[in-house]
């Protein structure tokens, strides 16, 4: 399984874009890299995913790199209710997530 | 849609107990996988169901079983509860492909005394 390297931790001002990193240079040809974030108290929920190609959704833009052993997510705007537990995950065809730490994403207002 | 609803909410067992933890789905959905969280091993795989056959397993004690019925609903069962076992347990339900985001539910809170 591929495994993630993120920071542990990332400071943002409200209302500035933020890029969390994430390293993934294990990751096979067919794995998708999805993106979760946990808020306190709550399950994982659903951020953006891509295979190679950047995507753009209503909550998130996804930077993959060209080689895909790395890729950002962006948020275009924090706002405190962006403050949560993020964990980049490369997903093969037996949804066996293998979790990292993820980055714990702190928003000042 | 509604959500992946997992029951009950929070349990309290005693060692040596068995529990059995439910998930029911997104509709349409016919993948569900369970999940164990603790603060310090995080997020870890237990196992995935797609069509009621377990697709998938991760490194678990076989203390730890599962099953999926017909109509997608899961259940999970732990045998012989240890202290260690206290955990959230998350399930997610999927279309089953890499390339379908996963849903999850809020987790059964299980505490073992």
């Amino acid at each position: 399984d591929a495994k993630t390297t993120q920071p542990n931790s990332m400071e943002s001002n409200e209302e500035e874009p933020v890029h969390l990193p994430c390293n993934h240079s294990t990751i096979s040809g067919t794995d998708y890299i999805h993106w979760y974030r946990q808020l306190p108290s709550q399950g994982p929920e659903y951020v953006i995913h891509g295979l190679t190609s950047n995507v753009n959704n209503r909550m998130a833009s996804l930077a993959i790199a060209e080689d895909r052993k790395s890729s950002t997510l962006i948020l275009h705007r924090a706002t405190l209710r962006d403050a949560a537990v993020y964990y980049c995950i490369p997903i093969n065809a037996g949804n066996m997530l293998t979790f990292g730490g993820g980055t714990r994403l702190m928003v000042k207002p | 849609k509604a959500g992946v609803t997992q029951t009950p909410r929070y349990l309290i067992k005693t060692r040596g107990q068995q529990v059995t933890l439910s998930c029911s789905p997104i509709s349409g959905h016919r993948s569900v996988s369970w999940y164990q969280q603790t603060p310090g091993q995080g997020l870890q795989f237990l196992f995935e169901y797609f069509s009621e056959t377990q697709r998938n397993k991760g490194n678990f004690p076989g203390r730890f079983s599962g099953r999926q019925f017909s109509n997608s609903r899961s259940e999970m069962n732990v045998s012989t509860l240890e202290l260690g076992d206290s955990a959230l347990y998350l399930c997610a339900s999927s279309s089953g492909t890499n390339n379908s985001p996963l849903h999850f539910g809020n987790g059964t809170r299980l505490t073992v005394t």
